[in-house]
């Protein structure tokens, strides 16, 4: 089936270690996105990537780090430099090149620092 | 950036009755998509409608570009259509904005 993944689904991390979330599509998108969700809140866009070994910036990307290695993966590590990294993260893919185009999302994961 | 406002930010309803969800932006778009966020977490597509007006099953959705604002209609509601209700929105960058949700409550 074509689509987006996330793993894990649930994350315990202790204070000060470094944790890194899976994304992974098979949409052949060229566009691949981070999003954090805080209770109660929309969604706020951490990095992006619009094509493989590139990625800018987005509104709160301190504290966080990706790569893309691959057209397919897009992973998102968690550095113990952001200072309140519970929260819910989602991953988007889309295809990039025009100037508009739809995003489709994964599961999301869950994490948790203790 | 764009600023993006939902509202209302939580609505109730009795299964069956219809509402209406609107989202104003601040600037021109040119990409508008309107998500339904399950009990889960899962972000479900409903509609990708920069302008124009779509229909999907008992949901439509207008954008009025020109205006800055889209709508979404619920027709006949179901207590399956309970959850959160985004409006996101992007510019020329791609950088999409989502505004804060309604939370619809469909009650039995």
């Amino acid at each position: 089936d074509g689509g987006i993944t996330q793993s894990p689904k649930y994350l315990f991390r202790k204070e000060g270690q470094n944790v890194t979330l899976s994304c992974e599509q098979n949409l052949n998108h060229d566009a691949m996105y981070w999003y954090r969700q805080d209770p109660g809140q929309g969604l706020r866009l951490i990095y992006y990537s619009q094509i493989v070994n590139d990625f800018q910036k987005g509104d709160i990307a301190e504290g966080y780090s990706v790569s893309r290695e691959k057209k397919e993966s897009f992973p998102l590590t968690v550095t113990s430099a952001q200072k309140n990294p519970t929260a819910f993260y989602l991953c988007a893919s889309g295809i990039a090149g025009a100037l508009s185009e739809e995003q489709f999302f994964g599961p999301g994961t869950r994490l948790t620092v203790l | 950036g764009i600023q993006v406002e939902q509202s209302p930010p939580d609505l109730i309803l009795q299964e069956g009755a219809n509402s209406t969800l609107r989202c104003n932006f601040s600037d021109s778009v040119n990409n508008l998509q309107w998500f339904h966020q399950n009990p889960w977490g899962q972000l479900i597509n409903l509609f990708y409608i920069p302008s124009g007006t779509k229909q999907n099953g008992g949901l439509s959705a207008t954008t009025v570009a020109t205006e800055r604002y889209s709508l979404l209609y619920i027709s006949s509601s179901q207590t399956t259509d309970s959850g959160v209700y985004f409006c996101a929105v992007a510019s020329n960058n791609n950088d999409m904005r989502f505004g804060a949700g309604t939370r619809l409550t469909v009650k039995p």
